[in-house]
């Protein structure tokens, strides 16, 4: 059974541009999490969604991010414009319906993003 | 406001010792926590957890210890391998939004 797919797995792009990151979750899931990783910060969350609506986005650090949940199989996390502070590696996660497990996350491979 | 808080960003031990790593918290409104490793190029995966209800959760190698009153819980890891060199990732829920600490590297000298 596939895990999380994430895509790209590298991002490279110039200051000023939009970068799309795309996650598929684990067939059956219904919460969808979007992560940040950097050395400053750890791993903080920016947004999750259940049944593909938006629960709490307060992580999301400003207006230039927006995170869209199409269908049950599909997000996107969108960052324009790109700034060299948005550089790090991004997660998506899913897991269960709530009182399936112990809450656990599964995480995907991760996104590593560089804006110059 | 780090409500997570793993101390140690670093712990290095020897082959076939124990590791101990600590994580403490300051929400007292989380009702279950869990420890995720994380592999180089890797996603964090899920090593183990525990509910608020209860002290202590084995799984094989790995203990999680949980103090409500301290607000503390630690993962203890016997005997440690090479394997076991990543790194780990304290966190705590309540519903379904987890809070992660910043993790610790754990170095498992052969």
């Amino acid at each position: 059974d596939a895990g999380v797919i994430q895509s790209p797995r590298h991002e490279v792009t110039e200051m000023g541009q939009e970068v799309t990151l795309r996650c598929k979750p684990i067939s059956g899931h219904d919460y969808l999490f979007w992560y940040r990783q950097t050395m400053m910060r750890g791993l903080e969350l920016l947004i999750y969604f259940n049944n593909n609506v938006p629960i709490d986005d307060s992580g999301m650090p400003e207006d230039r991010f927006s995170a869209k949940m199409p269908n049950a199989s599909f997000s996107t996390l969108k960052i324009q414009p790109s700034e060299p502070r948005d550089s790090a590696v991004y997660f998506c996660a899913s897991s269960p319906p709530q009182g399936a497990s112990s809450y656990e996350q599964y995480f995907g491979p991760g996104t590593r993003l560089t804006v110059t | 406001d780090q409500q997570v808080k793993q101390n140690s960003p670093s712990l290095s031990v020897q082959e076939g010792r124990i590791s101990i790593l600590n994580c403490d918290y300051t929400n007292s409104m989380f009702d279950y926590f869990l420890w995720y490793k994380k592999y180089p190029a890797e996603g964090p995966t899920f090593l183990i957890s525990i509910s608020s209800i209860k002290d202590k959760n084995e799984d094989g190698r790995f203990t999680v210890f949980l103090n409500k009153s301290a607000k503390h819980l630690s993962l203890h890891i016997v005997p440690s391998q090479p394997g076991d060199s990543a790194v780990y990732f304290c966190a705590a829920g309540n519903g379904n939004k987890l809070v992660f600490g910043a993790g610790t590297i754990l170095r498992v000298k052969s």
